[in-house]
């Protein structure tokens, strides 16, 4: 069984400059998270996703980033315009959420984002 | 509001002793409490969850861990550590559907 998908692996840009990233989860998942993770720290919870609905993005700087799962499937992080502060790792977690229940999450590998 | 604390940095440990990766908690609820392992340029991996029930859980790779609701602690352990357990480690704490909040971390060095 395919894992969940992220790509890029790795994107640098300048400051200013638009970048997106790609997320395809497990097969049947129906949510779906982003992850921001600095360097040394642990993942901060970006966005969350029951299907194509976002539940929970309430960490989520609106003023210039934006996600969307349209289909409940695969999903899109968008940051526009990039500032330095924004080089971290960008995680993609999925799971399959049933009634309530606390299932565990699957991980990309993760897009390293350096921005110049 | 929920939180997790690592309290160590890093731990080390030789190769074939036990080893412990400590976690506390503060929820207002009942937790949900998960270990994570990232391996370098890997992206994280479950390891174990406590729900409900027993308070100790075993998980993947010979690890488990013990929930103890006086202490608000979910510690990892392993009776004998290897070499290729050295890694970065992650509590979790889930209150509310499916809300988490992850610890900073604790790198596992087991030394041979």
């Amino acid at each position: 069984e395919a894992g969940v998908v992220q790509s890029p692996r790795y994107k640098i840009i300048e400051k200013k400059q638009p970048v997106a990233f790609w997320c395809n989860p497990i097969s049947g998942h129906n949510t779906l998270y982003w992850y921001l993770q600095n360097l040394g720290q642990g993942p901060e919870l970006l966005i969350r996703y029951e299907n194509e609905e976002a539940v929970d993005d309430s960490q989520l700087p609106k003023d210039r980033f934006s996600a969307e799962r349209l289909k409940g499937v695969d999903s899109t992080l968008k940051i526009q315009p990039a500032e330095l502060g924004d080089s971290a790792v960008y995680l993609c977690a999925s799971s399959l959420s049933t009634g309530g229940s606390y299932n565990e999450q699957f991980f990309g590998p993760g897009t390293r984002l350096t921005v110049l | 509001a929920q939180s997790v604390a690592q309290p160590e940095d890093q731990v080390n440990v030789a190769e074939g002793n036990p080893l412990t990766v400590k976690c506390t908690y503060s929820v207002s609820g009942n937790p949900y409490l998960f270990w994570y392992v990232q391996y370098p340029n890997r992206g994280l991996q479950f390891l174990l969850k406590y729900i409900t029930g027993d308070n100790l859980v075993k998980g993947s790779y010979g690890f488990e861990a013990e929930f103890n609701k006086s202490q608000t602690s979910f510690h990892l352990k392993k009776p004998s550590a290897l070499v290729s357990d050295s890694a970065l480690y992650f509590c979790a704490v889930i209150e509310g559907y499916q809300k988490v909040t992850f610890g900073t971390g604790t790198k596992l060095q087991v030394i041979p």
